[in-house]
């Protein structure tokens, strides 16, 4: 059973700095992992997708990191923007089951101060 | 595009009601899943559909909880009786299925179902 964990639980930053979030996951046997955001009472927004085989994806300021041996993800978020605050959620696929289900961590809660 | 949406945005029942959430897809996506939170956990993963066809039930909680999707285009989750434990927030979501399991999924706003 893939158990996922994500630290720190919550983070709060002064605007302007780069950050990173972390989430570890049990079972290496993944196809790929997924970061979201998720804005209170809001759904969840993909912010990027890693498949097994890559080591890193980026999207504007996001840097997403995967390595998969040793059951790491970081994301990282450069020059902050209080825009950011937000819970980031990871989440790995696994190969156990149909290989179709996310599995979630319980998320980083992210607040950029002004 | 439209994105995933789901109705109701917010149900309030009573113990012993059955309530039935909607999901409509991104348009073409042949793989529909839906997931549960409830309070203070993870997201969890409850079914998966490729059309209409069930591929994999393994986290539905018990027999309580029926899903549908008549003509693999919107599907239906309907909790009846519904007990207090299913109170949670419910997404959907949907993903294409040309790469298998290596396509991006794409989720809802989900429905927060509260039950009295």
């Amino acid at each position: 059973k893939q158990e996922v964990t994500q630290i720190p639980a919550a983070l709060s930053v002064p605007e302007g700095e780069n950050l990173v979030l972390n989430c570890s996951f049990t079972d290496s046997a993944i196809y790929n992992l997924q970061w979201f955001r998720q804005d209170p009472g809001k759904g969840l927004t993909s912010l990027l997708l890693i498949q097994s085989s890559q080591r890193e994806q980026t999207s504007g300021r996001l840097n997403a990191s995967l390595d998969k041996s040793s059951g790491r993800s970081t994301l990282y978020i450069a020059a902050s923007q209080p825009g950011d605050s937000a819970t980031y959620l990871c989440a790995p696929r696994g190969e156990s089951n149909s290989g179709y289900a996310l599995n979630f961590g319980k998320g980083t809660s992210l607040l950029v101060t002004p | 595009e439209a994105g995933v949406t789901q109705f109701p945005s917010h149900s309030v029942i009573e113990k012993g009601q059955t309530v039935t959430l909607r999901c409509d897809p991104i348009s073409g996506h042949d793989n529909l899943y839906w997931y549960r939170r409830v309070m203070g956990k993870e997201i969890k993963f409850l079914l998966h559909f490729v059309k209409e066809s069930k591929q994999d039930e393994s986290g539905m909680p018990n027999n309580r909880f029926l899903a549908e999707r008549t003509g693999g285009t919107y599907s239906t989750l309907k909790v009846q009786p519904a007990e207090l434990e299913d109170s949670g927030v419910y997404f959907c979501a949907s993903s294409l299925h040309n790469r298998g399991f290596y396509n991006e999924q794409f989720f809802g706003p989900g429905t927060r179902l509260t039950v009295l």
